[in-house]
């Protein structure tokens, strides 16, 4: 069976350094993936998606990038985080139109 | 532009009363619309619905699609204090790799 990992689940940063953000799929091969954010209580945004290694498109301009590296790994970065960063963040791979998410981080920027 | 429109936006209900969340839509050329319940963490699936009419029906939930009106609603009945979450509507329009989310119903069971 599928599983999705994503680490790590807490993150405290202060303003200015750099973030790296990892999240691994195991039990499927050529996923999609998707790095979303979510508001407080509220629907999600997404952030960036690959169909496949060294694939990225990005929905929305902004202080992170994302990368893969491998099939199955899927990496949220930034090099100088911003207060506006903070926030709750979610690996997710798809599969026929549904979604199966992470466990999510949730990153304070300071 | 694509949007997805859920309410409402926060719901309290007391255990045992039936609840009925809604999801309208405006897409392009829809394919798909899903619902997630998110109770801590990460958003875990509970329909996903193609068809106008059909409910599709898990345990003491239910969920149907109008493609006419542009809406689905997802109902509990007899709800319980674990129904509590965020009950997340996506809809996917197109073959852009998307889904196109609403902004959530947060829905708190009292006991």
């Amino acid at each position: 069976s599928q599983t999705i990992h994503q680490w790590p689940a807490t993150l405290v940063q202060p303003v200015g350094s750099p973030l790296s953000l990892e999240c691994t799929v195991e039990g499927t091969s050529n996923p999609n993936l998707y790095w979303y954010r979510q508001a407080a209580g509220r629907g999600l945004q997404l952030l960036f998606y690959s169909v496949g290694i060294g694939q990225i498109s990005s929905e929305v301009p902004q202080n992170l990038s994302a990368s893969r590296p491998q099939d199955r790994q899927f990496i949220l970065s930034s090099k100088k985080l911003l207060l506006s960063d903070s926030g709750f963040y979610l690996c997710a791979w798809g599969y026929n139109e549904k979604l199966f998410f992470g466990s999510g981080t949730q990153l304070s920027v300071l | 532009e694509d949007k997805v429109v859920q309410s409402p936006l926060s719901l309290v209900v007391h255990e045992g009363d039936t609840v009925t969340l809604n999801c309208s839509y405006e897409v392009t050329n829809f394919r798909s619309l899903l619902w997630y319940k998110q109770e801590k963490k990460a958003p875990t699936f509970l329909f996903m619905l193609t068809s106008s009419g059909i409910e599709k029906k898990s345990g003491r939930l239910s969920s149907i699609l109008d493609k006419k009106e542009l809406f689905s609603i997802l109902n509990i009945t007899a709800t319980q204090t674990g129904d509590s979450a965020i009950y997340l509507c996506a809809v996917e329009a197109d073959s852009n790799y998307q889904l196109i989310w609403g902004a959530g119903t947060k829905l708190i069971i009292k006991p």
